[in-house]
């Protein structure tokens, strides 16, 4: 059965720094791409950034580049979110998902939140 | 970025057929996807490139359209179908998704 499960979300003050962890289970994690999905909290889905199955490519919305750092470990089948300089509209749940063929998320994990507040 | 426009709301009757439309603001050829949404829940693929069904799926989940234009059906629906859903696109980065039409059940 295939698992992802997000961990490290939390309050943080703008401007300051978060990351995030995806464990992933029940499949081969190095044959697959990996993304992070975004919902605010009246808002819908947003597609945050995706990393290619050896971790060579990385892709990443325009509103977060430069800030967000996505990152894999195949040995630890662990996927990365590093957010730097973070603002209020990054509050919102934060989901793993496994990426195919650059086109669809077949697999989600159950999201963590970050809240980013003063 | 490519808008994806849903909506809002429907609301039928267990046993029903109900149709979810999606429109893009520029041709995404088939690579329409529809996601469902419960409560407190992550969303969950159901078709991927406009009209195949995902693994484990029930076959009353059907998805149709190419270009523009994309529909999503359930039929019949059941009471546990009520959810969000959500189409997807991955014609043109950065992928967007649809703003949702929340299904209510009568």
């Amino acid at each position: 059965e295939v698992q992802l499960v997000e961990s490290g979300g939390g309050l943080v003050q703008p401007g300051r720094s978060l990351k995030l962890s995806c464990a992933a289970s029940g499949f081969t994690f190095s044959a697959y791409d990996m993304a992070w999905v975004r919902q605010g909290p009246t808002k819908g889905l947003e597609w945050v950034a995706s990393i290619s199955t050896g971790g060579d490519n990385t892709y990443y919305r325009d509103s977060v580049r430069g800030r967000f750092t996505i990152s894999r470990d195949n040995d630890k089948s662990t996927q990365y979110l590093q957010m730097d300089s973070l603002r209020s509209e990054d509050t919102a749940t934060y989901y793993c998902a496994r990426w195919r063929f650059h086109d669809y998320f077949d697999y989600w994990g159950q999201g963590v939140m970050v809240t980013v507040s003063s | 970025d490519t808008v994806l426009t849903q909506s809002p709301a429907l609301a039928v009757s267990p046993g029903e057929r109900v149709t979810f439309s999606c429109r893009a603001s520029e041709s995404v050829f088939k690579l329409m996807h529809w996601y469902q949404q419960k409560p407190g829940q992550q969303p969950k693929l159901l078709i991927y490139k406009a009209s195949n069904l995902a693994s484990g799926v029930p076959a009353r989940f059907s998805g149709s359209g190419s270009g523009t234009d994309f529909t999503f059906t359930i039929d019949p629906v059941e009471a546990d179908d009520t959810a969000t859903y959500y189409c997807q696109q991955s014609w043109i980065a950065p992928w967007t998704f649809g703003g949702g039409t929340q299904l209510e059940l009568k």
